[in-house]
C-alpha cells in the first residue's frame, strides 16, 4: 500500500541552524501538508500547498519557514534560522482528492530537536 | 474558528474493556478523521468519517453531520490499543485539519 514516507526520522540542530525536512507524498496525489506538533499538545496546521504554490499557511508559518516541491516527487519543510520553540514533531500528509475522498495520509513524522 | 473539542481527555481500562471517544464540532464540516497516535509519536490512519458509520475490526465509529458530533468505538481492548486518539475536522475540502485536543487512552493487562 502507498504510503507517505518522510526523513530525517530525527532531526537534532543548533539554535539558529537551517533545517530541510523532506517529504516523499503519495505519488498520485496533488495537495500537500505540513503539520507540528509540540510535544504534549495537540497537532498543529502549518502549511497546504497545491499546483506548486501555497495554497493556505496559519500564523505559525511566518518568513523563517519556506515550503517547495523540487523535483516532483520530494516536499521539503526549510526553516531558515531555528528556535528553541521550533522543537516539535513535523509531519507531511497529502491528499488525492479523487473520487471526492478528501482524506488526509500522514508520513511518520520528523522529530526535530533544536537545543 | 471551529473549535474541537474531545472526550475524556483520558480514560484508563482493562484489558477486555469497551470504550466510547466523543468528539463535537461546533460549526459544519467537510470532513472528519480519527487518528491514533502510537508512543512513537506516528500517527495512523482510523477513519475517514464525514458522516455515517464505518467498522474496521474492533474498531468503529459513528459521525452525525448535522448534531455535530462524531464517536469512535473501541471493543475488546488490547494493550496495543494505547495511546492518543485525535479527531480532526476540515471544513472545506483540501484545506487544513483542525484538530482535537485527543483523548489519552491507557489499557492495562
Amino acid at each position: 500500500e502507498p504510503e507517505v514516507t518522510q526523513t530525517p526520522s530525527h532531526q537534532v540542530t543548533q539554535m539558529g541552524q537551517e533545517v530541510i525536512l523532506r517529504c516523499v507524498p503519495i505519488s498520485n496525489h496533488l495537495y500537500f501538508y505540513w503539520y507540528r506538533q509540540i510535544l504534549g499538545q495537540k497537532v498543529e496546521f502549518l502549511v497546504s500547498f497545491y499546483n506548486n504554490e501555497i495554497s493556505e499557511k496559519s500564523e505559525i508559518f511566518d518568513d523563517q519557514f519556506s515550503v517547495e516541491r523540487p523535483d516532483g516527487s520530494n516536499f521539503t519543510l526549510k526553516i531558515r534560522s531555528t528556535k528553541l520553540e521550533d522543537s516539535a514533531m513535523y509531519f507531511c500528509a497529502s491528499t488525492s482528492a479523487a473520487r471526492g475522498s478528501y482524506e488526509q495520509y500522514f508520513g511518520p513524522g520528523t522529530r526535530l530537536t533544536v537545543t | 474558528g471551529i473549535q474541537v473539542e474531545q472526550s475524556p481527555p483520558d480514560l484508563i481500562l482493562q484489558e477486555g474493556a469497551n470504550s466510547t471517544l466523543r468528539c463535537n464540532f461546533s460549526d459544519s464540516v467537510n470532513n472528519l478523521q480519527w487518528f491514533h497516535q502510537n508512543p512513537w509519536g506516528q500517527l495512523i490512519n482510523l477513519f475517514y468519517i464525514p458522516s455515517g458509520t464505518k467498522q474496521n475490526g474492533r474498531l468503529s465509529a459513528t459521525t452525525v453531520a448535522t448534531e455535530r458530533y462524531s464517536l469512535l468505538y473501541i471493543s475488546s481492548s488490547q494493550t496495543t490499543d494505547s495511546g492518543v486518539y485525535f479527531c480532526a475536522v476540515e471544513l472545506r475540502s483540501n484545506y487544513q485539519l483542525i484538530w482535537g485536543a485527543g483523548t489519552k487512552l491507557i489499557i492495562k493487562p
